[in-house]
C-alpha cells in the first residue's frame, strides 16, 4: 500500500530534551515536506527537500531541523524542544516540487512540550 | 502574499442536505487548488484538485468543486451530506514556483446531524 508512516504517533517531552520523529514514504516521491498544525492557524510547512541532500526553510523553521539521506526518509529533528513546539506534525510526500502535484500526507505525529 | 481564506470556522448541515464549504484565495499567477479532509485522530486526505481546464472538478466521496476564477473562489460542494461527512476541511493552494509549498486555509468544521 502506497503511504506515508511516520513515529511516533503521540510524544510527550520536557523542554531541552533533543527528539526525532520519523517520517517514510514507499512511492519513490521526491519531494517531502514537514507542516505542522495549529488551532486557528491551519498548517504550515516548516521545511521541505526537494530531493536527496537537498532541503530548504518552509515558513516556520525556527527551532527545527531535518536531513535528506536517502530518499525515502526525512526526520525532524528538535535539538532542544520549547512549549511553543507542542503541536500536531505532519509529514508529507509528492512526485515533485511542482504546484500542481498532489501532496500525500502520513497520520500525523501529536507531541506536547512541558 | 499568497493567502487562503475559508471564512466559517463551522458549517453545520442535516444529512440529505446538499453542503458548501467556501473557500476563496489571493495568489500571484496561477494556482492550483485543492481539497483535504481531516477526521478526527487521522491525517489529512486528498479530496480533489484542480489544476486547468474544466471548472468542475469532481473528487472522493461524491464531492465536487467549482473553480471561479473572477471570483477567485474554489468552494466545495455535495448535493446530499452524510453524517459520515463530518470532519475538518481545508483548502489549500499552490502555484508554478511554488517549490511545493501548499498554502492552507485555517479549516472548516464541517458537522451533520441526522
Amino acid at each position: 500500500e502506497a503511504q506515508v508512516t511516520q513515529n511516533p504517533r503521540y510524544l510527550i517531552t520536557v523542554t531541552g530534551k533533543k527528539l526525532t520523529v520519523t517520517c517514510s514514504q514507499n512511492m519513490n516521491h521526491e519531494y517531502m515536506s514537514w507542516y505542522r498544525q495549529d488551532p486557528g492557524l491551519g498548517l504550515r510547512q516548516i521545511y521541505y527537500s526537494m530531493n536527496v541532500e537537498v532541503t530548504d526553510k518552509g515558513d516556520v523553521p525556527e527551532g527545527y531541523k531535518v536531513s535528506r539521506k536517502e530518499k525515502r526518509n526525512f526526520p525532524l529533528i528538535l535539538e532542544s524542544p520549547s512549549p511553543n513546539q507542542t503541536s500536531l506534525y505532519f509529514c508529507a510526500s509528492s512526485l515533485s516540487s511542482w504546484g500542481s502535484d498532489t501532496q500525500y500526507f502520513g497520520p500525523g505525529t501529536r507531541l506536547t512540550v512541558l | 502574499a499568497q493567502s487562503v481564506a475559508q471564512p466559517e470556522d463551522q458549517v453545520n448541515v442535516a444529512e440529505g442536505n446538499p453542503l458548501t464549504v467556501k473557500c476563496t484565495y489571493s495568489v500571484s499567477g496561477n494556482p492550483y487548488l485543492f481539497w483535504y479532509v481531516q477526521y478526527p485522530n487521522r491525517g489529512l486526505q486528498f479530496l480533489l484538485k484542480y489544476i486547468t481546464g474544466d471548472n468542475l472538478v469532481k473528487g472522493s466521496y461524491g464531492f465536487e468543486a467549482e473553480f471561479n476564477k473572477s471570483q477567485t473562489s474554489f468552494h466545495l460542494k455535495k448535493p446530499s451530506a452524510l453524517v459520515s461527512d463530518s470532519a475538518l476541511y481545508f483548502c489549500a493552494v499552490s502555484f508554478g514556483g511554488s517549490q511545493g509549498n501548499l498554502i492552507f486555509g485555517k479549516g472548516t468544521k464541517l458537522s451533520v446531524k441526522p
